[in-house]
């Protein structure tokens, strides 16, 4: 399969602390993206993070990537109630026409 | 501005009956996806339209057609439906650009098929 893994599957944190989400892929990107969905809710892009770049920002998300070992960090940092959700790792193969291939979701629950 | 709508936000069929699912965008997209997302399997593309007038397979097409209307419009039609096509239907449009392309989703569609 060309999706790759997300890991973990789950993840429970309290309000406050770091939440850190993995995602591989087993072919070459043109970029990774990371989506959120919230419960009953259609996706939102969070960031988009090019093959050639190492690491963004975006207010309290860092995204890391390396090419070398096929992967992908998310970061949320001070997490809030509020970032109860599914995060969802996407990855465009490089190659013109390619689509995006979305992996199976990360499930993050953060307690108050 | 809408971004993406879906209509309808749930519906019941019995096997064997036709629907169809309508999609629209309002950001002047030219590339409309469809997908479906069931349980532990994340999103799974059903077709796609990089432009209007044009329509192409995804992953999983089987039962499934589509119809570029327009630039605004994506519908998909289940002709008979099947039990294995209950699922959370997502429409969604992107544009290329220059440091990569997004896409925006619309609310979904549940479907169940008795």
């Amino acid at each position: 399969s060309q999706q790759g893994e997300e890991d973990p599957q789950a993840l429970s944190i309290q309000e406050g602390e770091n939440a850190t989400m993995n995602c591989s892929y087993k072919t070459s990107i043109n970029n990774l993206q990371w989506y959120r969905q919230n419960s009953g809710r259609g996706l939102v892009h969070l960031i988009l993070i090019r093959s050639n770049e190492r690491e963004k920002h975006s207010g309290r998300l860092r995204v890391t990537l390396d090419t070398s070992k096929k992967s992908s960090s998310l970061l949320i940092t001070a997490s809030r109630a509020a970032d109860t959700a599914s995060y969802f790792c996407a990855r465009r193969k490089a190659g013109a026409n390619s689509k995006l291939t979305f992996g199976k979701g990360i499930t993050l629950s953060v307690r108050p | 501005n809408a971004g993406v709508t879906q209509t309808p936000k749930f519906q019941v069929l019995k096997t064997g009956q036709s629907m169809t699912l309508q999609c629209a965008q309002d950001m002047n997209h030219n590339s409309m996806y469809w997908y479906r997302q069931d349980p532990g399997m994340g999103l799974r593309l059903i077709y796609y339209s990089a432009s209007e007038g044009t329509t192409d397979k995804g992953e999983v097409p089987n039962g499934y057609n589509v119809s570029r209307l327009n630039k605004r419009e994506f519908s998909l039609r289940l002709e008979s439906a099947a039990p294995s096509q209950t699922s959370v239907y997502f429409c969604a449009s992107s544009e290329k650009r220059a440091g990569g392309e997004t896409q925006y989703f619309g609310p979904g569609t549940r479907l169940l098929v008795l």
